[in-house]
């Protein structure tokens, strides 16, 4: 079975901290995995998905199929970067439901 | 507003009540996912639709049941509840299946609490 594990429930930094959430799963096929993020007040949305290699608001994640591990890093916090942050990864194989792991709560202090 | 619509945003009833939460998807998607988030759980799935079919179900307690509808909008419904019921439920939508994109589009959630 698929799992997805957001081992820090608050991660709490200073603005210009290098920030990084972790999420680590478990699959035993080719996993596809995403970052979801929500700000106060506001609905939980898709920040980035590891298989567009891209950059958002300063966040990257990689995946690590070794180590199976797709921790989200930005070098330098910002204030507006304070949310939730949920892990998730995709299953195949015909169903195709994602698994959201429990959720990071990040805190960036002035 | 064209996105996920959800209501009530917020429901108080007793243990043992039967409730409704409804589920509009965005216009055009097809999929819809209900998702519940009890305290320091994470997204717990629930059960997905496609286009009016069951598509996948997840850990779903038989006193629950769902259905899309033709138009396509889903509802939820929970009955013989219990305090452990309590919890925020999540909608989502996809256009299709969401392994076309992995994106899913979410709603603002139904607070429920069983009292």
């Amino acid at each position: 079975a698929q799992r997805v594990t957001q081992p820090e429930k608050l991660l709490s930094v200073f603005k210009g901290a290098p920030v990084e959430l972790k999420c680590n799963y478990s699959y035993s096929g080719s996993p596809e995995l995403f970052w979801y993020v929500q700000y106060s007040r506001q609905r939980l949305q898709l920040l980035l998905r590891h298989i567009s290699r891209e950059s958002i608001k300063g966040f990257t994640a990689d995946l690590n199929k070794g180590e199976t591990s797709f921790h989200l890093k930005k070098p330098f916090a910002q204030e507006e970067d304070s949310a939730m942050y949920y892990c998730a990864l995709l299953s195949s194989g015909g169903s195709y439901i994602p698994t959201f792991g429990r959720g990071t709560s990040l805190i960036v202090h002035p | 507003d064209s996105g996920v619509t959800q209501t009530p945003k917020h429901l108080i009833t007793a243990t043992g009540q039967r409730v409704t939460l409804r589920c509009s998807p965005r216009s055009g998607d097809l999929s819809v996912y209900w998702y519940q988030q009890s305290l320091d759980q994470g997204l717990q799935f629930l059960i997905q639709y496609y286009n009016g079919e069951e598509r996948a179900k997840g850990n779903i307690l038989e006193r629950f049941s769902a259905q899309q509808f033709p138009d396509l909008h889903s509802e939820l419904n929970l009955s013989s509840l219990e305090l452990g019921d309590s919890a925020l439920y999540f909608c989502a939508s996809s256009p299709g299946l969401a392994g076309s994109t992995g994106e899913l589009f979410f709603g603002e959630g139904s607070r429920l609490t069983v009292l």
